[in-house]
C-alpha cells in the first residue's frame, strides 16, 4: 500500500513565524501535491511538483513556497505565517501517468495565533 | 472555469437505507471523476475513479455513475452502515490537477 506521511498532525504557530510542513511518500511517485482544506470550500491546490526540483503553482500559492530536493519528500513553507493561513493542510502523491489517482496523507491542522 | 458542486452539504439517514450522493460539474471536458471518503481528522481515501469514457464503476456496496453530457455523477451506497459515516468528496480532473467539490457529510444512524 502507498503510504504518505506528514510530519505533524497538529501545529500551533504565531503570526510572523516561518513554518515548515513536511510530507514523505514511500512509493516512488513522480507527482506530489499540497492542498489546503477549509469548511465549505473543498480542497484548493497550493503547489504541486512533477519531479525533483520542479514545482508549479496551483490556485492559491500566495504566501507559500515549496521545496522538493528528493523524490520522496515535498515540503510546504509558510514564509511568514498569518492568521488566514489557519487551515487543514493535506499532502498527496500520484504515480504520474496522467489519469491516476492521488493518495493522501492524514493532514496537518495548523493554527496561527 | 470548472466548478464542482455537491448537494446536499449534509445528509442523515437510518442504517440499512440505500442512498445517493450527487456531484455536478460545469465543464464536460474532463479526463476522469473520482469519489473520495474523508473520516474526521484524517486524510482522504480514494473510493472509485471513473474514466471519461466510462459510465460507471462499482466497488462492493458502492456504485458511481458518470454522465459527462449533463455534468453529473452519483455515488450510490447500498444497505448503509454506521461505518459509512464520513464526508464524501468528488473531484474532476480536467488537466494536471483535480477540481474538488466541498463534500457531503453523511451520518448513518444506528
Amino acid at each position: 500500500d502507498v503510504k504518505v506521511t506528514q510530519s505533524s498532525r497538529y501545529l500551533v504557530k504565531r503570526t510572523g513565524e516561518k513554518v515548515f510542513l513536511e510530507c514523505v511518500q514511500d512509493m516512488d511517485h513522480e507527482n506530489m501535491f499540497w492542498y489546503r482544506q477549509d469548511p465549505g470550500l473543498g480542497l484548493r491546490l497550493i503547489y504541486f511538483s512533477y519531479d525533483v526540483k520542479m514545482k508549479e503553482k496551483g490556485d492559491i500559492p500566495e504566501g507559500y513556497s515549496v521545496s522538493r530536493e528528493k523524490k520522496e519528500r515535498f515540503s510546504l513553507i509558510l514564509e511568514s505565517a498569518s492568521t488566514n493561513q489557519t487551515s487543514m493542510y493535506l499532502c498527496a502523491s500520484s504515480l504520474g501517468q496522467g489519469t491516476d489517482t492521488q493518495y493522501f496523507g492524514p493532514g496537518t491542522r495548523l493554527t496561527v495565533l | 472555469k470548472q466548478e464542482v458542486t455537491q448537494i446536499p452539504a449534509a445528509l442523515s439517514v437510518p442504517e440499512g437505507e440505500n442512498l445517493v450522493l450527487n456531484c455536478s460539474f460545469t465543464d464536460s471536458a474532463i479526463y476522469n471523476l473520482q469519489w473520495f471518503r474523508q473520516d474526521p481528522g484524517k486524510g482522504l481515501t480514494s473510493l472509485l475513479l471513473i474514466q471519461s469514457s466510462q459510465r460507471e464503476q462499482t466497488s462492493g456496496r458502492l456504485n458511481a455513475s458518470l454522465d459527462k453530457s449533463s455534468g453529473r455523477s452519483t455515488l450510490y451506497i447500498a444497505a448503509s452502515q454506521p461505518g459509512d459515516s464520513a464526508t464524501y468528496l468528488c473531484a474532476v480532473r480536467p488537466n494536471y490537477q483535480l477540481i474538488w467539490g466541498a463534500g457531503t457529510k453523511l451520518i448513518i444512524k444506528p
